[in-house]
């Protein structure tokens, strides 16, 4: 099975701060690799897709990079409604994988 | 609009059962792999199960299987989740998810609570 760890768990930045969260696999994944945002009471919500596309509707100040086992995501500009919990997936094979997930909080 | 809607959630005791659904709309539910997903507290987002698009080929992770069973009915677009021999560790928030693509999750439902306790 494939095990995803993410880096930081938590991190704590100020709105307009640039932030960047690290996703490592065990094993490469190729570009299978994506992004959720999660907040408090809501489901989850897709991000980015395959390392690096955006989802239809996601604010071009999220991106994503990276292949085979470590990936990154990025925001520019961070904003007060991107203050969540986000998680990497991996979608390589089953069974499919989370990291342990991100706390954003406001500094 | 798609719309994912699960049910079935409450409390039960260990060992106990539990059978969850999740309603589709908006899209061709046939036409799609279809996941739940756990959200236990204190803890991250766990997969627990997908089926294919016409229930011929279905995967668990190691923690439910034998367990857990998941099945769909693309005639009442509804998808299942039995949910048998229930652990402490069960508790959490159960999501359907709609698979799409190189299988990453588009859709969710807003999830339903099972509480496992004595």
């Amino acid at each position: 099975d494939i095990q995803m760890t993410q880096s930081p768990s938590s991190l704590s930045a100020s709105v307009g701060d640039r932030v960047t969260i690290t996703c490592r696999a065990s094993q490469s994944i190729s570009s299978y690799l994506n992004w959720y945002q999660q907040k408090p009471g809501k489901a989850p919500k897709l991000l980015i897709y395959v390392a690096s596309s955006l989802q239809s509707g996601v604010p071009s100040r999220f991106s994503g990079s990276g292949s085979g086992t470590d990936f990154t995501l990025t925001i520019s500009s961070l904003q007060p409604e991107d203050f969540a919990t986000y998680y990497c997936q991996q979608s390589y094979s089953t069974p499919y994988s989370f990291g342990q997930g991100t706390k954003l909080e406001i500094k | 609009e798609v719309q994912l809607v699960e049910s079935g959630g409450g409390l039960v005791q260990p060992g106990g059962s539990l059978r969850l659904s999740c309603t589709a709309s908006g899209f061709s539910f046939r036409s799609h792999w279809m996941s739940w997903v756990r959200l236990a507290p204190g803890k991250g987002l766990e997969w627990v199960a997908n089926i294919k698009q016409d229930g011929s080929e279905k995967n668990y992770v190691d923690s439910v299987k034998g367990r857990f069973t998941i099945s769909r009915d693309n005639a009442k677009d509804s998808l299942y989740l039995q949910m048998d021999s229930l652990r402490d560790e069960d508790t959490a928030i159960y999501y359907c998810a709609r698979e799409w693509g190189a299988s990453y999750f588009d859709y969710w439902g807003q999830g339903t609570l099972v509480t496992v306790s004595s």
